[in-house]
């Protein structure tokens, strides 16, 4: 079974610039999640859909931040336009249908705003 | 105040020494407690999961949850430089949100041949 993947693994922007992120979630997966993590900083959630709705957006930063998962399979989040502050790795995870069910991880897009 | 507190180390041992890990907490409604590593560049990977108090044995782990203390251990016996890893304890509540895990900062092990 393939884990969750996302691309890029890394992008360098500008200030300003856009950059869209995107997180293929495990097969069979309903639940998909973006976390971040800021530099010496916990990892910290940012939303949650079930299929293609957003079931929990509160961990969005701002509106600078667009997050679609079309279809309920792959999700993209954008960020536009991108400032300083949003340098971080952007983890996806995803899980399924259950309370209990855990979260698995991807490996995480490194995005460093200059 | 931060949900979850961790130290975030350096912590260091000598391979085959037992290593103690830890995690407080402060609200009440987490339920379910993890124990996630991570390797340099990786995403975090699920070592442990509990749910309620008590202990949970996996091979040369043990997580251990104390939910009147609020708090939370993971123990490894005969440490491994494979064990070298950052250690991110987390947890979600049961309810209004529940899905939402919130971790902490993290631990850096490193076990020393």
């Amino acid at each position: 079974e393939a884990g969750v993947t996302q691309f890029p693994s890394h992008s360098v922007i500008e200030k300003g610039q856009t950059v869209t992120l995107r997180c293929d979630p495990i097969s069979g997966h309903d639940n998909l999640y973006w976390y971040r993590r800021v530099m010496g900083k916990e990892i910290k959630f940012l939303l949650h859909f079930v299929k293609e709705s957003k079931q929990d957006e509160s961990g969005m930063p701002n509106n600078r931040f667009l997050a679609e998962r079309t279809g309920g399979t792959y999700s993209t989040l954008k960020v536009q336009p991108a400032e300083l502050e949003d340098s971080g790795v952007y983890f996806c995870a995803s899980s399924r249908r259950g309370v209990s069910d855990t979260q698995y991880f991807g490996p995480g897009t490194r995005l460093t705003v200059l | 105040q931060k949900e979850v507190e961790q130290d975030p180390g350096p912590l260091s041992v000598p391979e085959g020494a037992i290593v103690s890990l830890n995690c407080t907490y402060s609200n009440s409604a987490f339920q379910y407690f993890m124990w996630y590593r991570q390797y340099s560049r990786k995403g975090p990977e699920l070592l442990m999961y509990t749910y309620s108090s008590g202990n949970k044995e996996d091979g040369r782990f043990t997580a251990q949850v104390d939910k009147s203390s609020k708090y939370i251990s993971l123990f490894i016996r005969d440490s491994q430089p494979s064990d070298s890893a950052t250690y991110l304890c987390a947890m979600r509540a049961n309810s209004g949100g529940y899905q939402k895990v919130t971790f902490g900062i993290g631990t850096k092990l490193q076990v020393i041949p």
